[in-house]
């Protein structure tokens, strides 16, 4: 089956250290990848999105993502983490079909 | 970005009663809908794909009796959480999204359930 799968479940960090959170798919096909963020009791929102072309995609708030194919994966960078990016995040797929599939999520929190 | 409108925002009911969840795409026409469950500290669980003037297709393991899909236009989907019991409190999600795949998705702000 489909499935969009992320390693950390939860990660500690301190304010300006680098962030990189896993997320791999399963399927070798065409695939339209998205991370998306939820602050304590707000909506998701969406940080960046992969369709095609360039393999590496900014986001907001200096986010950024790598599509690896030979990988299947689409890791979720960020250079220096600041007390504000304490949140959830989801990697989601949409794979072939018009389903978005989430990932378990990662709960980051960045202490100052 | 488009905004996504869910009502209620959250809701107490009582076992064996049903309980209606509105979504709404306020400032676009949305072809699909979906509707997702959140446990507490879990990712979003696909429940069910919605199109307008179509059947839901529902996910493995959703009640479609139980939770009942209605897209019968391009802004307004709702789902019906019928004879509710206790294991069905939850937070519920809608997103829309516009035309095709290749779009991204938007969300509503989520419906906290409680069944007592």
């Amino acid at each position: 089956a489909q499935s969009v799968s992320q390693h950390n479940h939860h990660v500690i960090l301190s304010e300006a250290a680098s962030l990189e959170l896993g997320c791999n798919y399963s399927y070798g096909g065409t695939v339209n990848l998205f991370w998306y963020v939820q602050y304590p009791g707000q909506h998701l929102q969406l940080l960046l999105k992969y369709f095609s072309g360039d393999p590496l995609v900014k986001g907001i708030k200096g986010f950024e993502a790598e599509f690896i194919k030979s990988k299947f994966s689409f890791n979720l960078r960020k250079p220096s983490v600041q007390w504000s990016d304490t949140a959830e995040y989801f990697c989601a797929c949409v794979i072939n079909t018009d389903k978005l599939i989430f990932g378990t999520g990662t709960r980051l929190q960045v202490f100052p | 970005g488009a905004v996504v409108s869910q009502h209620p925002s959250w809701v107490i009911c009582k076992s064996g009663t049903s309980v209606k969840i509105e979504c709404r795409s306020l400032d676009f026409q949305a072809t699909t809908m979906f509707w997702y469950r959140q446990f507490p500290k879990q990712s979003l669980m696909l429940m069910a794909t919605s199109n307008e003037g179509s059947k839901a297709t529902y996910e493995q393991g959703v009640e479609k009796d139980k939770f009942l899909i209605n897209h019968a236009s391009l802004t307004l989907s709702t789902l019906t959480v019928t004879s509710a019991h206790p294991e069905d409190s939850s937070f519920y999600i809608c997103s829309a999204r516009v035309m095709s795949a290749a779009t991204e998705a938007f969300f509503g702000q989520g419906t906290r359930l409680t069944v007592v």
